[in-house]
């Protein structure tokens, strides 16, 4: 079946040690989005890949960053993790065609910070 | 600019009755709605989506949702609510970014409990 795929899917790691979560899809689609859901809150977008275009949304901390090498796969990196970056995090990917279409969400990874 | 309001932070019902949780949006044009389910530990599914057409809109595992343009409200029910629907429910608007992407901006979610 095609699917969007996180590992791993429980992350542990220590304040200020970078960490990077991966994202891969079997959907072929072009979009490929990075969420943060904290507890009991809505995901929130952190940026979104069009292809190998890069969009950042406006406040989404420095500290977070993403690489896209195919069209496969999408990381999230966390340079220097703090206690307030605990948290879900979702991928998801989507189609491009001009208009809205449906996001495929994986089934997130659950970062937590000693 | 976009946002979507869910007023019920959790809601009870009794297995077998019916069900309908709240969703208000905020957007200039037609919106492009949604419903997406999330159990716990999990990443979201969805349910439902409005595009064009037809105001009642039908999902999957019997839920239906309604776009109501004039009250800004895109509401989800179900006639009768099994224990496994027991989960978070998050509404969302969709806008074009960029003339060929979508993004979405969420609600805050509602969270379903059954009583057995």
């Amino acid at each position: 079946d095609a699917m969007v795929i996180q590992n791993p899917r429980y992350q542990v790691t220590q304040f200020g040690k970078p960490v990077t979560l991966s994202c891969s899809q079997t959907l072929n689609h072009n979009v490929m989005y990075w969420y943060q859901q904290k507890s009991s809150q809505a995901p929130k977008l952190l940026f979104h890949y069009y292809d190998k275009d890069f969009n950042n949304e406006a406040d989404t901390p420095d500290n977070f960053q993403s690489r896209r090498p195919n069209t496969s796969f999408c990381f999230l990196d966390i340079r220097s993790p703090g206690l307030g970056d605990a948290a879900m995090y979702l991928c998801a990917t989507s189609t491009a065609s001009g208009t809205v279409n449906e996001q495929f969400f994986g089934p997130g990874t659950r970062l937590t910070v000693l | 600019a976009q946002s979507v309001t869910q007023p019920d932070i959790h809601i009870t019902v009794s297995e077998g009755a019916s069900l309908e949780l709240r969703c208000n949006y905020s957007y200039g044009a037609t919106p492009y709605l949604f419903w997406y389910v999330q159990s716990p530990g999990q990443g979201l599914q969805l349910l439902l989506k409005y595009f064009s057409g037809d105001t009642l809109v039908q999902g999957i595992k019997g839920f239906e949702a309604e776009f109501k343009r004039s009250q800004s409200s895109f509401n989800l029910r179900k006639p009768s609510v099994h224990w496994s629907d027991a989960a978070e429910y998050f509404c969302a608007v969709g806008y074009n970014y960029g003339g060929s992407q979508g993004n979405l901006i969420f609600g805050k979610g509602t969270k379903l409990s059954v009583k057995p």
